[in-house]
């Protein structure tokens, strides 16, 4: 079953500029994590951020959730073209299981 | 490290022929789930194996649809008989679920059943 929900569907930005996705999710969760997904590759893991922590970083990368809102959001920093995917929120609610929403496709124009 | 490897990469087939998916996840991992993607209902679950044994196959749409995980290194997903609507991409993930542990995927299978 789907749970969480990025917006917006579709972004296109310039190098050098920062990218931001939210999710929004339905219930409950135990964390959240963020994917990204080259063109016809698998899913790569980014970054998990807990229940009850509200800010992570990881180099270029800052995740805020807001367990009150449901929600959380991706902002990749000085974006590059390489940063061209899409990503994606996944939610843990069952305690071994994630729900993936349907992404955030991301063009970074050089 | 090799990471979760799946077979074939692609695999075109008609409708009512059996298929079957092939998974080696990454060594010492004792989570693996199955996954399938689409442009309209994005990822799905499948199924999800703890330890080689099958813990929640809510997701597997139906009947025609089978997985197996006989030895800690290998997993197929088969469907028979294919269907057009089966078409989709099929990852393959593992993890050493503890809760806080990522997926790790495979570059997935692309079905094309006609």
């Amino acid at each position: 079953s789907q749970q969480g929900e990025e917006d917006p569907q579709a972004l296109s930005i310039q190098e050098g500029e920062n990218a931001t996705m939210n999710c929004s999710y339905k219930t409950s969760i135990n964390n959240l994590q963020w994917y990204r997904q080259n063109s016809g590759r698998g899913l790569v893991h980014l970054i998990l951020i807990r229940s009850n922590e509200r800010e992570k970083h990881s180099g270029r990368l800052r995740v805020t959730l807001d367990t009150s809102k449901k929600s959380s959001s991706l902002l990749i920093t000085a974006s590059r073209a390489a940063d061209t995917a899409s990503y994606f929120c996944a939610t843990d609610v069952s305690g071994y299981a994630l729900n993936f929403g349907k992404g955030t496709s991301l063009l970074v124009t050089p | 490290d090799a990471g979760v490897i799946q077979s074939p990469r692609h695999e075109v087939t008609e409708m009512g022929q059996e298929v079957t998916l092939r998974c080696k996840p990454i060594s010492g991992h004792n989570s693996l789930f199955w996954y399938r993607q689409t442009m309209m209902r994005g990822l799905e679950l499948l199924i999800y194996f703890n330890n080689n044994v099958p813990i929640d196959d809510s997701g597997m749409p139906e009947d025609r649809f089978s997985a197996k995980m006989p030895n800690a290194s290998f997993s197929t997903l088969k469907i028979q008989p294919s269907e057009p609507r089966d078409s989709a991409v099929y990852f393959c993930a593992s993890s050493s679920w503890t809760g806080d542990s990522p997926l790790h995927f495979g570059n997935g299978t692309r079905l094309t059943v006609t």
